[in-house]
């Protein structure tokens, strides 16, 4: 079957790094992708992996290892326009098609 | 400007009533998507169409049906079956590139 895991909160303080992990199960893997999503809002792209490593966009990376089912974002420098809910997503093509299946997200609070 | 465009920001629906949501797109996207968001919860996949003339279901797609006439359309209908229609309704772009989504739809029953 298909399964995505993300921890369901997770706090920091401004300044600091925070790291949220996504484990998967997924017959078809074909990426992972990150999106951040402010409360009310639509979900916006911030990054992905397809090949195992790392990704580095700015503040924001993303590491993929595809043999243990498992991906992480790091947040650096955190600031408070950063809290916000952060989801894990697999593409998945076993249909022949592009399928991509959420995780429930992980909402981060940044404190001052 | 260039994007996912949904209409309306908010829509009600009365008892028994049929109500569409609508998604355009300028992006060329061949893939098109369509997700439900309740509260504290990821997303749910609806329907799916990766060309014109062509679609698929998701994971929840009793109570919906969709329609995909031309590439830069892709209406949603939420039918009087689908009995908790509440919910942010959204619509993305893009298969063999990252997804990219419009702004949504609140979806309420009066």
């Amino acid at each position: 079957g298909q399964n995505i895991d993300q921890p369901t909160e997770m706090t920091a303080t401004e300044g600091a790094i925070v790291q949220i992990n996504c484990t998967y199960q997924t017959s078809g893997f074909n990426g992972l992708f990150w999106y951040q999503q402010h409360a009310g809002e639509a979900p916006t792209f911030l990054s992905y992996n397809v090949l195992d490593g790392l990704e580095e966009k700015g503040r924001f990376s993303s590491f993929l290892s595809r043999s243990k089912g498992y991906s992480y974002l790091l947040l650096k420098e955190l600031q408070m326009k950063d809290s916000a809910s952060y989801l894990c997503a697999v593409r998945d093509d076993t249909s022949g098609t592009y399928k991509y299946i959420f995780g429930t997200g992980t909402r981060l609070k940044v404190l001052a | 400007d260039g994007g996912i465009t949904q209409s309306p920001k908010y829509l009600f629906r009365k008892e028994g009533q049929n109500v569409t949501l609508s998604c355009e797109q300028n992006l060329n996207h061949d893939a098109m998507y369509w997700y439900r968001q309740d509260p504290g919860q990821g997303l749910r996949l609806i329907y799916y169409s990766q060309i014109v003339n062509d679609f698929q279901k998701g994971d929840i797609a009793e109570g919906y049906s969709v329609s995909r006439e031309k590439k830069e359309s892709f209406p949603l209908t939420v039918t009087s079956a689908q009995k908790n229609p509440t919910a942010f309704y959204l619509c993305a772009g893009g298969g063999n590139q990252p997804q990219h989504f419009g702004d949504g739809t609140r979806l309420s029953i009066l």
